[in-house]
């Protein structure tokens, strides 16, 4: 069963270009939460998803973030006109069913590695 | 919302003794309180976790207890190992698909 995989790992962008990270869950899980962390830094919470709908948003900018999970694919973190303060590790988690006894439990993928240059 | 102080930032400890990392949290109705180990460059881990209707939970080495009504936690590992350096968060949240809200950190190490 692999876990949750995040992709790329590393992202270099210049200042005003987008920057799309991509999130896949592990196999059975449908919630997948992203956090950024900055330097010496814990993690944030940014928005929390499941399949085609944002459940709470509450931790993300207003503006130029953009975060979805459609029924087919990947979640997408999406951050458009990117700004040096944008440069951080984005993780994304996820979480099983709720029916499960493990369903409070996240785990967390690789990261990706944002540079703003 | 909720907010969770971790203390120390930073903590080092000799091969073989026991550390202690300790967390307090805002929100009453928090009743999940996780521990991640993240190591340099790496995702953070899930190592043990604890929920509200018990106080102690161990593992191994590891142990974590959990005081509701003074609304702290408290990581506990005993016979450190190098290994065991990283850095290490806490976090609360609420059971059933809530966010956690994240303690700084503390990074450990171990020396041999």
């Amino acid at each position: 069963n692999a876990g949750v995989m995040q992709n790329p790992r590393h992202l270099v962008r210049r200042r005003g270009q987008e920057a799309r990270l991509r999130c896949s869950p592990m196999k059975g899980h449908s919630h997948v939460y992203w956090y950024r962390q900055l330097p010496e830094e814990g993690l944030k919470f940014m928005v929390y998803l499941q399949k085609e709908n944002i459940i709470d948003e509450s931790g993300m900018p207003k503006e130029r973030f953009s975060a979805e999970f459609p029924k087919e694919g990947p979640s997408i973190l999406r951050i458009q006109q990117v700004v040096r303060g944008d440069s951080a590790a984005y993780f994304c988690a996820s979480s099983p069913p709720i029916w499960t006894a493990s369903s409070y439990e996240q785990y967390f993928g690789p990261g990706t590695r944002l540079t703003v240059t | 919302g909720e907010n969770v102080e971790q203390h120390p930032s930073t903590l080092s400890v000799q091969e073989g003794d026991s550390a202690v990392i300790k967390c307090t949290y805002s929100d009453s109705a928090s009743n999940y309180f996780p521990w991640y180990k993240q190591e340099l460059g790496k995702r953070p881990q899930l190592i043990i976790d604890i929920r509200s209707n018990v106080g102690e939970k161990k593992d191994q080495r590891i142990a974590v207890t959990l005081n509701k009504t003074a609304k702290h936690f408290s990581l506990h590992i005993t016979e450190t190992q190098p290994e065991d350096s990283a850095v290490y968060f806490c976090a609360a949240s609420m059971e059933g698909y809530s966010t956690l809200t994240f303690g700084k950190g503390t990074m450990l190490l171990v020396s041999p």
